[in-house]
């Protein structure tokens, strides 16, 4: 399958503790997008990558949230001291043409 | 800022029936892109289909169509011949031209195909 795929698919952790999530794109895909879906709504864009450049975060990226896309091939977003409200469904897309993205299966948090 | 309304949140359809999920968007930009995307459950989203707002026709992918209306600010998509395999969530979304960096999602409405 050369989907954009996303490890791990679930991952239940307490209150407090950090997490880490990773997206791999399409492989010649240079453009990756990390989206956050919280039930019964729409997914709200998190922040973007033109290859290994971070060119734009939401303010709903708080500072306990990182990404990074180190050579500008996989990524990895960072939750630090987990709080209830991080509970979500944690997508991420490439695309290589600027109107296209190709979702992952994406990664569903709860926060106990 | 850009936003999308969705205001169905749940929808059925008899097996082989048409249905239309409506769609509602607020932007000051002019030339823009808008998509719907199905999830299925459990399930990664994947494109249905895109209209540029530049064109006037409306764009088609086999039993998938949209009405675009711009000056009402409306995208609604027709799905012709439902079958089964069309039960999913279907949001409706938004990019500005050009900028390729984010979408801006609708809440999602639920359509239940019925055999």
């Amino acid at each position: 399958d050369t989907g954009v795929s996303q490890n791990p698919r679930h991952k239940i952790t307490k209150r407090g503790q950090n997490v880490t999530f990773r997206c791999d794109p399409i492989s010649e895909h240079n453009r990756l997008y990390w989206y956050r879906q919280t039930l019964g709504q729409g997914p709200e864009f998190l922040t973007y990558f033109q290859n290994e450049a971070q060119l734009e975060k939401s303010r709903l990226l708080s500072d306990r949230f990182s990404a990074e896309r180190p050579k500008g091939s996989f990524s990895t977003l960072e939750i630090q001291r987990t709080e209830q409200g991080d509970s979500a469904m944690y997508l991420c897309a490439s695309s290589l043409v600027w109107n296209e993205q190709f979702f992952g299966p994406g990664t569903r948090l709860t926060v106990l | 800022a850009q936003t999308v309304t969705q205001s169905q949140p749940e929808m059925s359809v008899q097996e082989a029936e048409t249905v239309t999920l409506s769609c509602t968007y607020d932007t000051s930009e002019s030339n823009y892109y808008l998509f719907w995307y199905k999830q299925p459950p459990s399930r990664q989203m994947i494109l249905v289909i895109r209209q540029e707002a530049y064109k006037q026709q409306n764009a088609t992918e086999n039993r998938f169509s949209v009405n675009f209306q711009k000056a009402a600010k409306s995208f609604s998509l027709k799905i012709s011949d439902s079958q089964l395999g069309d039960t999913a969530m279907y949001f409706c979304a938004f990019m500005k031209h050009e900028t390729g960096n984010q979408f801006y999602f609708g809440t999602g409405t639920s359509l239940t195909v019925i055999p």
